[in-house]
């Protein structure tokens, strides 16, 4: 079975901060590659998702990320996060044709004013 | 409005009495899925549903049940509940496709406690 690493468990950053949360997965076929955030109290939502073309993805709220396959990453970025990104963000993972999701342990992103 | 519906959203039950977690999504959404959410560990699937009457186990499955009699509905059983079973649970739904890139919508969570 493949297993998701986030690295980061716990990040605090000031307002205006640069973020990156680190994502490796173990599965070396093809994958679908997805970041979720779950904002205090709330259910989880897509922030984008990767499965072909241009490697560097862009999703909402002006996060991106970046597959590098010989690397088994899917990296979140944001150049200058704000208060509001206070969450929780997930790396998952499946494999092409098969919808059963792996995901990481998570990181909890918080930002301080 | 599109949504994935869980009840109840709180519940504080005993050892041993059978419960039910309902799910339901109104976007005929084909695959269906019950996670649980634990402190360090993220979210670790239960069960999954591809359509009606199509269930098998994730990662988890021990201790629950499910069942897929309408494309709709997905509900979640606890036969005899036990303390290890305490946990943040979300059900989500997708459409089939895209070989598995169709993000998953996920419900608001049911906080179980199990005493």
């Amino acid at each position: 079975a493949q297993s998701v690493s986030q690295h980061n468990h716990h990040v605090i950053l000031s307002e205006a901060a640069s973020l990156e949360l680190g994502c490796n997965y173990s599965y070396g076929g093809t994958v679908n590659l997805f970041w979720y955030v779950q904002y205090p109290g709330q259910h989880l939502q897509l922030l984008l998702k990767y499965f072909s073309g241009d490697p560097l993805v862009k999703g909402i709220k002006g996060f991106e990320a970046e597959f590098i396959k010989s690397k088994f990453s899917f990296n979140l970025r944001k150049p200058s996060v704000q208060w509001s990104d206070t969450a929780e963000y997930f790396c998952a993972v499946n494999v092409l044709d098969d919808y059963k999701l792996s995901f990481g342990a998570g990181t909890t992103v918080t930002v301080r004013a | 409005e599109a949504q994935v519906t869980q009840n109840p959203r709180y519940l504080i039950t005993v050892t041993g009495k059978k419960l039910t977690v309902t799910c339901s999504q109104n976007m005929n959404h084909e695959y269906m899925s019950w996670y649980r959410q634990d402190p360090g560990l993220g979210l670790r699937q239960i069960y999954y549903s591809m359509n009606v009457e199509v269930t098998d186990k994730g990662d988890v499955p021990e201790g629950y049940k499910v069942s897929r009699k309408e494309k709709r509905n997905f509900p979640l059983i606890l036969e005899s509940p036990s303390p290890n079973q305490t946990s943040l649970y979300f059900c989500a739904s997708s459409f089939i496709g895209g070989a598995g890139n169709q993000p998953q919508h996920f419900g608001d969570g049911t906080r179980l406690s199990i005493l």
